[in-house]
């Protein structure tokens, strides 16, 4: 059974802060590594997707990777209110034939 | 942008009664998903498909079938809902096989009374 672990929160971080967000998993042949976020009552929509090892930067958004440690993280630089969500983390694989397993999310909360 | 809208927002049925959420993408894509969301659960996966006229059984496929006669359309059935099938349901689509990014439905919130 492939896992995605993440701390289900809430993270709580003053508006301008970074916030971490951290996820682990399984399945070590795992390839492909999303970030979506999920504001209350919506649906999920994607934010960052990572393959390599190292860091991948989208404005205030920094996907982490570190396939030896089977860990993706988040990082979200001068946190915005409009930032507070569930984030998701999903991994895929080719022997899942790419068919991602979500984590059950983390909710952070940025208050003003 | 890519498209894809799920028939019903919010839907309301008694025990017993057939349910059927419709979802369609625009954008010709081959792999269409159906998910539900719970508390604490996060997504789940039912049933997902490759191609018209395929379907593969997911991690909670009791009590739910599919349907895809065409590319664009991907259906969820309730043969006879339950009250532990309300959910939120969402659809997904994504271009392949070799895609790992999904692209979601906003949802049908379903209660069964």
């Amino acid at each position: 059974q492939k896992e995605v672990e993440q701390n289900s929160g809430p993270l709580s971080v003053p508006e301008g802060a970074i916030a971490s967000l951290n996820c682990t998993y399984s399945d070590r042949g795992s390839q492909s590594f999303f970030w979506y976020r999920q504001y209350s009552g919506k649906s999920p929509e994607l934010i960052m997707f990572i393959y390599s090892n190292g860091d991948k930067e989208d404005g205030r958004f920094t996907a982490q990777l570190n396939k030896a440690s089977q860990y993706v993280s988040l990082l979200i630089r001068d946190s915005q209110p409009s930032d507070s969500a569930t984030y998701l983390c999903a991994v895929a694989s080719s022997g899942g034939s790419y068919i991602p397993t979500f984590g059950r999310g983390t909710s952070l909360i940025v208050h003003p | 942008d890519v498209k894809v809208t799920q028939s019903s927002r919010y839907l309301v049925k008694r025990t017993g009664e057939k349910v059927f959420l419709e979802c369609v993408q625009d954008m010709d894509h081959e792999n269409m998903f159906w998910y539900r969301q719970d508390p604490g659960l996060g997504l789940r996966l039912i049933y997902f498909s490759y191609d018209v006229k395929m379907k593969e059984k997911g991690d909670i496929p009791e009590g739910y079938s599919v349907s895809r006669e065409k590319k664009e359309r991907f259906s969820l059935i309730l043969e006879s809902a339950s009250t532990n099938q309300t959910s939120m349901y969402l659809c997904a689509s994504k271009p392949g096989p070799l895609h790992g990014e999904l692209f979601f439905g906003e949802g049908s919130r379903l209660t069964v009374l």
